[in-house]
């Protein structure tokens, strides 16, 4: 099974601030997503990365596929308190289609 | 509202015992996929299954089983219950088989063993 390590666990800001998060591993994935998690709630799906290089945009969320298609970073500009949750890292293992999950990096952004 | 819907959202048990979680998915959704998440492995795929037709399997323990009933909706048992199982259960449904497919996440069933 291939594993993803994010960083930082957690993290702490006030609104405004920018700031962002590392989904890494040693394995090669055919995609690449993102969800965000609230309390009490599922994930919910944020963007799929599929290219090596790519990048893409939601908003003020910026994110990056690495070239080697091996880790992802997200950048959130100018955040704010909507923006508090956990943030996930999955990726897809193109040998048999399952999605591995990062542990995810708690945000809280304090107004 | 990923149009997901668990049943129960709380259970408390206690260490041996069988419980059962339902999923229905979205509808038109024919895969059906079941996640654990706890503090310490994060959120860890358990089984899919697509059509009624075991498709995947993951990190799933043989004390739990799961299925998929004709009208699609599916079912998490777990049985032999111990404190470690602690743990938020999640479903989650796409409309084709591939895992990479966009997959939609009910709100959860929070299990607690005593």
């Amino acid at each position: 099974t291939q594993l993803l390590e994010q960083s930082p666990q957690f993290l702490s800001i006030q609104e405004g601030e920018n700031l962002t998060v590392y989904c890494n591993s040693s394995s090669v994935f055919s995609s690449l997503q993102w969800y965000r998690q609230e309390p009490g709630e599922g994930p919910v799906l944020l963007v799929t990365v599929v290219t090596g290089g790519e990048v893409k945009k939601l908003k003020r969320l910026t994110f990056q596929f690495g070239d080697a298609r091996k880790d992802s970073s997200l950048h959130i500009t100018a955040a704010q308190p909507g923006d508090t949750g956990l943030y996930l890292c999955a990726g897809l293992e193109s040998s048999n289609y399952k999605l591995t999950f990062g542990k995810g990096t708690l945000l809280t952004v304090n107004p | 509202d990923s149009g997901v819907t668990q049943t129960p959202k709380h259970l408390i048990t206690a260490t041996g015992q069988r419980v059962t979680l339902r999923c229905s998915p979205r509808s038109g959704d024919l895969s059906v996929y079941w996640y654990q998440q706890s503090l310490d492995q994060g959120l860890q795929f358990l089984i899919q299954y697509y059509n009624g037709e075991e498709r995947a399997k993951g990190n799933i323990l043989e004390r739990f089983s799961a299925q998929q009933f004709p009208d699609l909706h599916s079912e998490l048992n777990l049985s032999s219950l111990e404190l470690g199982d602690s743990a938020l259960y999640f479903c989650a449904s796409s409309g084709g088989i591939a895992g990479g497919e966009t997959q939609y996440f009910g709100p959860g069933t929070r299990l607690l063993v005593l």
